[in-house]
């Protein structure tokens, strides 16, 4: 088993739409967890973090986090075409320094 | 730019040749950690850098690899004998002391043929 989970995709959601991007995560030493966005042929371009559990929100992204559960999720609120990307899911422990990254999840955005 | 510098961005060599590549951290960014992307997967940890100590090495580097960091500020990621496995995307990221977040540089597009 992965330590950091994702569904490959692709997750196809019509513009304007609220796309939510699913993580889960096997250790329960992971305190921090992080999304980045991967255009293709890019590098990872941080979005945002979490690491109380509840919701955080910036902009249209609204990360969700739950450590009973050992899942993490981003939202995308108003899906724009530029939004399709790769959404990659890390997960960090404090004793730790290095990021565990899930495979990615493909979104796209149908005009 | 102020941000992760990496360079080069694209190498191609043949098979048993060395390379070098190089990353300059964001400054005053005291953490640095190099990745490796191979296509569909996520990054996958390599090592990570406190100043200029090496404070963790995962396992996939193979006695092949070395990095260094001599003055706590750029790094360099050497690769002897390359292989075919050893193409991939090598990614360079940095983290400052009260930051949680790491920063990512452009990467290195290595092929090996």
């Amino acid at each position: 088993q992965k330590e950091v989970e994702q569904n490959s995709g692709p997750l196809s959601v019509p513009e304007g739409a609220i796309a939510s991007l699913n993580c889960t995560y096997s250790d329960r030493g992971s305190q921090s967890f992080f999304w980045y966005r991967q255009y293709s042929g890019k590098s990872p371009e941080l979005i945002m973090f979490i690491y109380s559990n509840g919701d955080k929100e910036d902009g249209r992204f609204t990360a969700q986090l739950n450590k009973a559960s050992q899942y993490v999720s981003l939202l995308i609120r108003d899906s724009q075409p530029s939004d399709s990307a790769t959404y990659l899911c890390a997960g960090r422990m404090d004793s730790s320094y290095k990021l565990i990254f899930g495979s990615g999840t493909r979104l796209l955005v149908r005009p | 730019d102020t941000g992760v510098s990496q360079d080069p961005r694209h190498k191609i060599t043949k098979r048993g040749q060395n390379v070098t590549f190089r990353c300059d951290p964001i400054s005053e960014h005291n953490r640095l950690y190099w990745y490796r992307q191979t296509l569909g997967q996520g990054p996958e940890f390599l090592t990570y850098f406190q100043n200029e100590a090496q404070l963790e090495k995962s396992r996939l580097l193979s006695d092949r690899f070395s990095a260094e960091r001599p003055k706590g500020s750029f790094s360099t990621l050497e690769i002897q004998r390359t292989e075919q496995g050893d193409s991939a995307m090598y990614l360079c990221a940095s983290r400052g002391p009260d930051g949680t977040e790491a920063f990512f540089g452009q990467g290195t597009r290595l092929t090996v043929v």
